[in-house]
């Protein structure tokens, strides 16, 4: 299909490993969007890219974690060190300049850190 | 800080019947709202917004409702059907600086709806 793809689905590691997470965008999207969702709350933002560029990181818990969008495509979250507390649903969205609130996720990767 | 809240964490309702979905925002920077609708073991999906120069938008069984002195927006679905059963977010956005809308969307928690039929 021509949706919003996240690989892998499900990952799980021990504390203090480093991972990654990948986002794969609608075509054409040239926004994207990651964020994160812990059991039993709403999305919360993490990163916006527009293009290959970074325009807000503002939702970034701390320096662990770094995202990346090289060709203005595909982005990468990539988290280090992992604690427990990162486990959750990491979700990737994308959307077209005009209405950028209305965005497509993907189905999101489940993070677990043990 | 909580600025977007749905303060019940779900709803039942039977099929044919009216569902009222609720959210209340303490930003008042915030200027516009949306709807997703989210099934198990997928990504939200966007379902309806409303801008803060209205005050209802409607879009076939769903009805958005913005309520800008109180700052609360609701959602009616009429009428409710088995497979709108699902966990509703309600999301918001402010302009940012110089005027641009980054699409940043803050959610609520969630209700899930489930229609009974």
């Amino acid at each position: 299909g021509a949706g919003v793809s996240q690989t892998p689905s499900n990952k799980v590691t021990e504390k203090g490993k480093y991972v990654e997470l990948r986002c794969d965008p609608i075509s054409g999207h040239t926004a994207l969007y990651w964020y994160r969702q812990s059991l039993g709350q709403g999305p919360e933002f993490l990163i916006y890219f527009q293009g290959t560029g970074a325009a807000d990181d503002s939702g970034l818990p701390n320096d662990r974690f770094f995202a990346v969008r090289p060709e203005g495509s595909v982005s990468t979250l990539k988290i280090q060190r992992t604690e427990r507390g990162d486990s959750a649903v990491y979700l990737c969205a994308s959307s077209n300049l005009g209405r950028l609130e209305e965005q497509f996720f993907g189905p999101g990767t489940r993070l677990t850190v043990l | 800080d909580q600025q977007v809240k749905q303060n019940s964490p779900s709803l039942s309702v039977q099929e044919g019947r009216i569902s009222i979905l609720n959210c209340d925002y303490t930003n008042s920077m915030f200027d516009y709202f949306l709807w997703y609708k989210k099934y198990p073991a997928e990504g939200p999906t966007f379902l309806i917004s409303i801008s803060s120069i209205k005050d209802k938008n409607e879009d076939g069984r769903f009805t958005v409702f913005l309520n800008k002195s109180a700052k609360h927006l609701s959602l009616h679905i009429v009428p409710s059907q088995p497979g709108d059963s699902a966990v509703y977010f309600c999301a918001a956005s402010a302009w940012g600086a110089g005027g641009t809308s980054y699409g940043k969307l803050t959610f609520g928690q969630g209700t899930i709806l489930t229609v009974h039929p």
